[in-house]
């Protein structure tokens, strides 16, 4: 079972460009989110699905972009990053019955 | 909204030592809590979790107990080991209505055991 995949694994880019990390799973999950994560701050939501063609805003949606179009597919992306969407991102996945959540490796994104 | 107060790190214990760290949760409704872990380089994964008042959660020798009439979930564990040097965040899980559950973390703790 692969579970949660996330790429890219590291990633670099400068202030202004764009890019879309890719998360997929293989569990049949109807509730996908994604998470950051900063020093000091715990796991704050983006963005969460509660199934394909569902989305909705997390705490801290601003700058980021999301869709549903599969079960097993839920892309972020940054429209046009900023030194402050340095972070590391993680994709989650559960069961829409309020079960254990199952996270992917991370993306580790600095923006310079 | 949800919130989660959990005991600030860093923790460094020596191995075989007692650990105990603490987590209050506000919620709405009757949460589901959890503990998750992340291990350096990894994603979150679940240690235990409990359901409904007075349930134990236990995994790998670490123990939780849901204290409804105190909101709190505290994790611990009777003899560490440098194995468990790891970040663990407490989770309240609660309804949010249109049948959506929402985790929310707390800022978690780290834990380094030292041989």
């Amino acid at each position: 079972n692969a579970g949660v995949t996330q790429t890219p694994k590291f990633q670099v880019l400068k202030t202004g460009q764009s890019m879309t990390l890719q998360c997929a799973q293989d569990m049949n999950h109807e509730y996908m989110s994604w998470y950051r994560q900063d020093p000091g701050m715990g796991l704050r939501l983006i963005h969460y699905s509660v199934g394909a063609g569902i989305t909705d805003q997390g705490e801290v949606p601003n700058g980021y972009n999301v869709s549903r179009s599969t079960t097993e597919d839920f892309p972020l992306r940054l429209l046009s990053a900023a030194p402050s969407q340095t972070s590391v991102y993680f994709c989650a996945s559960r069961t829409s019955t309020g079960a254990e959540a199952f996270f992917g490796q991370g993306t580790r994104l600095t923006v310079v | 909204g949800n919130s989660v107060t959990q005991m600030e790190g860093p923790v460094t214990l020596s191995e075989e030592a007692f650990l105990t760290i603490n987590c209050t949760y506000t919620a709405t409704g009757y949460p589901s809590l959890f503990w998750y872990v992340q291990y350096p380089g990894e994603g979150l994964q679940l240690l235990l979790k409990a359901t409904k008042a007075d349930d134990k959660g236990s995994n790998k020798g670490f123990e939780a107990t849901y204290r409804k009439e105190t909101t709190s979930f505290h994790l611990e564990k009777g003899s560490v080991q440098v194995s468990d040097s790891a970040v663990y965040f407490c989770a309240p899980q609660a309804y949010s209505g249109a049948g959506s559950y929402q985790l929310t973390f707390g800022k978690g703790t780290k834990l380094s055991v030292i041989p």
